[in-house]
């Protein structure tokens, strides 16, 4: 099993939808959680951090769940520039990162 | 303008021709991280540095050296490179370890023949 699953996707959604990835992770002593874009084969570029707390930026929401060891990211209202490849990242000990696979989402008009 | 720099872009070589992709980060960061990026296999920790002389492996060391022995600077080095180390290769630097976003560089692109 690996130790951060995403959600394959693709994800195609029309402009306007809601649309959620969830992420899960294995190592319950992970200390920190991402999310970031990339598009294209470029380089990923932080979308949010997640806190315990829940986080909002915009139309973007992040949770965490540390019982159930998942996070997820939420998008409203979404635009044709939101089409990217979305990446969780885990943090498990200090210095390792481990990244999930990537979901895929095209928004069309 | 505060930048993970890479070089080179783009490399073309052949088996077994040592090559150094150079990374320079100017944020005055503690932490580097070499990842390697195949389809199919997301991002994968090659290794990473929490500080000037401190390198650890990742998750995928094997046929790969780095050196910290400056803050700014964290090279990767094939001493012998073969056609499985054709990849793209991101370099990346945050502040700290614990709830500090990684900055990444723009990515070499590798190809071994």
């Amino acid at each position: 099993r690996k130790e951060v699953e995403q959600d394959p996707g693709p994800f195609n959604v029309p402009e306007g939808a809601t649309v959620a990835f969830n992420c899960t992770y294995s190592n319950s002593a992970s200390q920190s959680f991402f999310w970031y874009r990339q598009d294209c084969r470029k380089e990923p570029k932080l979308l949010m951090s997640v806190y315990s707390s829940g986080n909002e930026d915009g139309r973007f929401t992040a949770q965490l769940n540390r019982a159930s060891q998942y996070i997820s990211l939420l998008i409203r209202d979404s635009k044709l520039s939101d089409s990217a490849t979305y990446l969780c990242v885990v943090n498990r000990t200090p210095g390792k990162s481990t990244f999930g696979d990537g979901t895929t989402l095209t928004v069309k008009p | 303008e505060a930048q993970v720099t890479q070089n080179p872009r783009y490399l073309i070589t052949v088996t077994g021709k040592k090559l150094t992709v150079t990374c320079s980060q100017n944020m005055n960061h503690e932490y580097m991280s070499w990842y390697r990026q195949d389809p199919g296999l997301g991002l994968r920790q090659i290794y990473y540095s929490m500080n000037v002389e401190v390198t650890d492996k990742g998750d995928v060391p094997e046929g790969y050296k780095v050196s910290r022995k400056e803050k700014r600077n964290f090279p990767l080095i094939l001493e012998s490179p073969s056609p499985n180390q054709t990849s793209l290769y991101f370099c990346a630097s945050s502040l700290g370890t614990v709830n500090q976003p990684q900055h990444f560089g723009d990515g070499t692109r590798l190809s071994i023949l």
